[in-house]
């Protein structure tokens, strides 16, 4: 079976600092990778998905991560973050062939002023 | 609507209580989804439809948990006995269902607590 862990459950960055929210996996199998944002008050939305290809993947909001298979890495980055930022974010993988999404307990990123 | 609705967002009930959510996806998506998320964990996988049939449903942790699609659009979570551990949010995704990596929307979630 899959696993995803995210070493850090809480994150503060001050205002315009870059920021790098850390992800690793272990899977017997192939898989695709995605990251998750979760707004206050709001559902889990789509931030990027790795599934082939460049190992640099980029997402909406300003937000991009690496695929490190070596390392079983999927670490998500933003160069310069904003307020709108603050919100909890999860890492997940899914099998080849499998509808199942494994996630991560979730990282909350707290935007500093 | 354009998202996907889940009712009701809160629910509160006593211990083995009888529970249903719902949850209605996104009009003309196949494929629909219900994790679940405690206090301080990610989301975890309950069941995934594909159409009215439950293709996956290894992740509902007993037989007290059941959930339904019979039209293969709204679908309902029902859950018997509940117990102060079933206390969490419950999550509804839907996607087209045409992609293996399909992007799923999920909802707000409804929040059950079992007092």
């Amino acid at each position: 079976a899959q696993s995803v862990t995210q070493l850090d459950s809480q994150v503060p960055v001050f205002e315009e600092a870059p920021v790098e929210l850390r992800c690793n996996y272990s899977s017997s199998v192939s898989v695709y990778l995605f990251w998750y944002v979760q707004y206050p008050n709001q559902g889990l939305q789509l931030l990027l998905k790795y599934l082939s290809g460049s190992t640099l993947v980029k997402g909406i909001n300003g937000f991009e991560a690496e695929f490190n298979k070596s390392q079983t890495s999927f670490h998500l980055r933003k160069p310069s973050v904003h307020i709108s930022d603050t919100a909890e974010y999860f890492c997940a993988v899914r099998k080849f062939g499998n509808e199942k999404l494994t996630f991560g307990t979730g990282t909350r990123l707290t935007i500093i002023p | 609507g354009a998202g996907v609705s889940q009712t009701p967002s809160n629910k509160v009930t006593e211990k083995g209580k009888y529970v249903e959510l719902r949850c209605d996806p996104i009009s003309g998506h196949t494929a629909l989804y219900w994790y679940r998320q405690s206090l301080g964990q990610g989301p975890e996988f309950l069941i995934y439809f594909q159409g009215t049939g439950a293709a996956d449903d290894s992740g509902l942790p007993n037989d007290r948990f059941f959930a339904v699609r019979p039209e293969g659009s709204v679908s309902t979570l029902k859950i018997q006995r509940t117990e102060r551990g079933d206390s969490a949010v419950y999550l509804c995704a839907s996607s087209l269902g045409d992609q293996p990596t399909g992007e799923l929307f999920f909802g707000e979630g409804s929040r059950l607590t079992v007092l």
